[in-house]
């Protein structure tokens, strides 16, 4: 099976910078997602990585390591919309079955 | 527009009843999954499908069938076997992918908007 770990709450300030991070055991790895959930919507997909390294998307970033079986997410300049749950999925298997962690609630301050 | 619709958005029902949850896509999409949400937790995987009459359960298919007679559609049935059905109920698709690494492209889950399921 997958185990998928992050932190369960995090809090920081309006404009600065938070790290959110992620830790996976699977076998079979076919990528990495990154969603943004706000209470009672559906996720919405912020990145996706399958290769080594970082990828940059406006104010997010994420990285992934294989080897180390970790990602996390960064977001630069925080504000306080971004105050929401997110949620680390691992794809993996040949059946492409796609795991969700518990998500990582985040709360931006002023 | 292309998108995936769930309905209904809200349901009822009492002890003892099935209920059958709707899941439509229009993306073309081959790969389709059910996820369960509680209170403040992540999504848990219950039945997910890679092709048209096939399907897989997830973690906590217990309580749960579904069936996959079209590319479009993936109903999902929570039958009176299932303990705590309470919960909000999300529904995503996928293109499909071949075996090995898949491109950027084609890595996004798209979610219907859910449905909350209260059982009185």
């Amino acid at each position: 099976g997958q185990n998928i770990d992050q932190p369960t709450e995090m809090t920081a300030t309006e404009g600065a910078i938070v790290q959110i991070n992620c830790t996976y055991q699977t076998s079979g790895f076919n990528g990495l997602f990154w969603y943004q959930q706000h209470a009672g919507e559906a996720p919405t997909f912020l990145s996706y990585n399958v290769l080594d390294g970082l990828e940059e998307k406006g104010r997010f970033s994420s990285f992934l390591s294989r080897s180390k079986g970790y990602s996390y997410l960064l977001l630069k300049e925080l504000q306080m919309k971004d105050s929401a749950s997110y949620l680390c999925a691992v794809l993996a298997g040949g059946g492409n079955k796609l795991t969700f962690g518990t998500g990582t609630q985040l709360k931006v301050e002023l | 527009d292309g998108g995936i619709t769930q309905s209904p958005k809200y349901l009822f029902r009492k002890e003892g009843q099935n209920v059958t949850l709707s899941c439509e896509q229009n993306l073309n999409h081959d790969a389709m999954y059910w996820y369960r949400q509680d209170p403040g937790q992540g999504l848990r995987l219950i039945y997910y499908s890679q092709i048209v009459n096939d399907f897989q359960k997830g973690d906590i298919a217990e309580g749960y069938s579904v069936s996959r007679e079209k590319k479009e559609s993936f109903p999902l049935t929570v039958t009176s076997a299932q303990k705590n059905p309470t919960a909000f109920y999300l529904c995503a698709s996928s293109p499909s992918r071949l075996a090995g690494l898949i491109s950027r492209d084609t890595g996004e889950l798209f979610f219907g908007e859910g449905s909350r399921l209260t059982v009185l």
